[in-house]
């Protein structure tokens, strides 16, 4: 089975420049997290969608960052002036259900530096 | 206050040694909680669950206290496969939202 596959892997841009990952979770999983786990620390959520609709966007910076996820597949995240204090990486997960027996499973993730 | 706080370490320890690291979570509704393990620079991987009084695989041991509102995690017989970061993860009580700790950092040394 293949799993959660995110692009790019390494992007570096300056401060205020925007840029944009892309996500595409195992087939068939309907929940889809992005995550931002900055350097020493755990990954914190930033969206969850549920097929294309959102869940929880309540730790999202919504003046800069933006989520899509259009036919409940693939999703994409943005940021829009990006700032230093981005630099981090942005994980994404999928899980097949709701159900406590559904593991979530991440990508690689994308390593975003902002200079 | 935080939802899940873990001590970041690091831990060091021998090959052989037996390790816990403890995590606490502030919403004493949660019900489900998890161990992941993080390689550096790699994303993180499921190692356990922990859903009632704790469970065991091989060398790992999870237990939860709801009592006291903690989960530890038991590593006998320490590896040098084992460094990595073990991160607590709580599960929203009635919801889908995961919860991390900051990571705890295990380096076993030969």
């Amino acid at each position: 089975e293949a799993g959660v596959a995110q692009s790019p892997r390494y992007k570096i841009i300056e401060k205020r420049q925007s840029v944009a990952f892309w996500c595409n979770p195992i087939s068939g999983h309907a929940t889809l997290y992005w995550y931002q786990q900055i350097l020493g620390q755990g990954p914190k959520l930033l969206i969850q969608f549920q097929n294309n609709g959102v869940v929880d966007d309540s730790q999202l910076p919504k003046d800069r960052f933006s989520a899509e996820r259009l036919k409940g597949v693939d999703s994409t995240l943005k940021i829009q002036p990006a700032k230093l204090e981005d630099s981090a990486v942005y994980l994404c997960a999928s899980r097949a259900g709701e159900g406590y027996l559904y593991e979530q499973y991440f990508g690689p993730g994308t390593r975003l530096t902002v200079t | 206050r935080k939802e899940v706080e873990q001590d970041p370490g690091p831990f060091n320890v021998p090959e052989g040694a037996t390790v816990a690291f403890n995590c606490t979570y502030s919403n004493s509704a949660s019900q489900s909680f998890f161990w992941y393990r993080q390689d550096c620079r790699k994303e993180p991987k499921l190692l356990m669950s922990v859903y009632s009084s704790g469970n065991e695989d091989g060398r790992f041991t999870a237990q939860l206290n709801r009592a006291s509102q903690y989960i530890s995690l038991l590593i006998r017989d320490s590896k040098l496969s084992d460094s990595a970061t073990y991160l607590c993860v709580v599960r929203s009580p009635g919801g889908n939202q995961f919860y991390f700790g900051t990571g705890t950092s295990l380096t076993v040394i030969p």
